[in-house]
C-alpha cells in the first residue's frame, strides 16, 4: 500500500523568508501528486498538482513544486511567504488515478 | 449547486447514538469521496463511490461505518453506535472523472466538512 510522509509537522517563518516542505511517497508505479492548502477556517483547495512532463510545476500564490522521481519526492517551494500563507498543507499523491493517499500535512506559521 | 455540499455543519450527539451525514457532490461529478481529520491527525480515506457503487470501501474504520450513494448523487456516510474516537471533521469530495488522478485534468473538490464531537 502506498504511504506518504511530510517531513515537518509545524514550520515557523517570518514574513518574505523562503519556503520548502518536504513530501515524500512509497509507491513506484503511476503516480499523479498533488498539494493541498486548508487556510484557517475555510476547506481544503487545490494549490498545485503534477500529471506528466515539465517535473517543476507552478501553482496559485506564488507556489512551486519539484518532482524527483528518483527520490519518491514532490517538495513544495515558495521564495517569499506571507503572513497570509499561514495554513495547513497537504501533500497528496494519487495511485494509478484511483484515490488519493493523503500525508499527514504541516502546519505553517508565517509571523508578520 | 456550486459546490460540494455537507450537513449537517455541526453536529454533537451522545455515545451510542446513530448519525448520518450528508453530501451533495457537484451536479455532474461521477466521483465522489468520504475523508475524515481526526484533531492532530492527517486526512484519512474513508470509501470511495463511482456512481452507486463503491470500488474501494477500504477506509472504513469499522463494521459501524456504512455509506450509500444513490442517484449517482447524494451519499450518506451512516455512523452507528457512535464512540468518542469518530469525534473528527467527515469531509466530502467529488470530482467530474472516474479517476481524479489521471492527466485528464481532474480536480478534487473539497465540501466544508461535518464536525461531529461524540459525547
Amino acid at each position: 500500500a502506498q504511504s506518504v510522509s511530510q517531513h515537518n509537522h509545524h514550520v515557523i517563518l517570518s514574513e518574505a523568508a523562503s519556503l520548502e516542505l518536504g513530501c515524500n511517497y512509497s509507491y513506484g508505479g503511476t503516480v499523479n501528486l498533488f498539494w493541498y492548502v486548508q487556510y484557517p477556517g475555510q476547506h481544503l483547495q487545490l494549490l498545485l498538482k503534477y500529471f506528466s512532463g515539465d517535473p517543476l510545476v507552478k501553482g496559485i500564490k506564488g507556489f512551486e513544486a519539484e518532482f524527483i522521481k528518483s527520490k519518491f519526492s514532490f517538495n513544495l517551494r515558495k521564495p517569499s511567504v506571507q503572513w497570509s500563507d499561514t495554513a495547513e498543507y497537504f501533500c497528496a499523491p494519487c495511485q494509478d488515478g484511483q484515490n488519493f493517499v493523503f500525508g499527514p500535512g504541516t502546519r505553517l506559521s508565517v509571523l508578520p | 449547486g456550486a459546490g460540494v455540499s455537507q450537513s449537517p455543519s455541526n453536529k454533537v450527539t451522545e455515545k451510542g447514538k446513530d448519525v448520518e451525514l450528508r453530501c451533495d457532490p457537484i451536479s455532474g461529478h461521477t466521483a465522489l469521496y468520504w475523508y475524515r481529520q481526526s484533531l492532530g491527525q492527517g486526512l484519512e480515506f474513508l470509501i470511495y463511490f463511482q456512481g452507486n457503487s463503491a470500488p474501494d470501501k477500504s477506509g472504513l474504520p469499522s463494521d459501524r461505518f456504512s455509506a450509500e450513494r444513490t442517484g449517482g448523487s447524494v451519499s450518506t456516510l451512516t455512523i452507528q453506535r457512535t464512540q468518542q474516537e469518530d469525534s473528527a471533521v467527515y469531509l466530502c469530495a467529488s470530482s467530474l472523472g472516474p479517476y481524479p488522478g489521471t492527466g485528464v485534468g481532474n480536480t478534487i473538490y473539497f465540501g466544508e466538512g461535518s464536525w461531529l464531537t461524540v459525547v
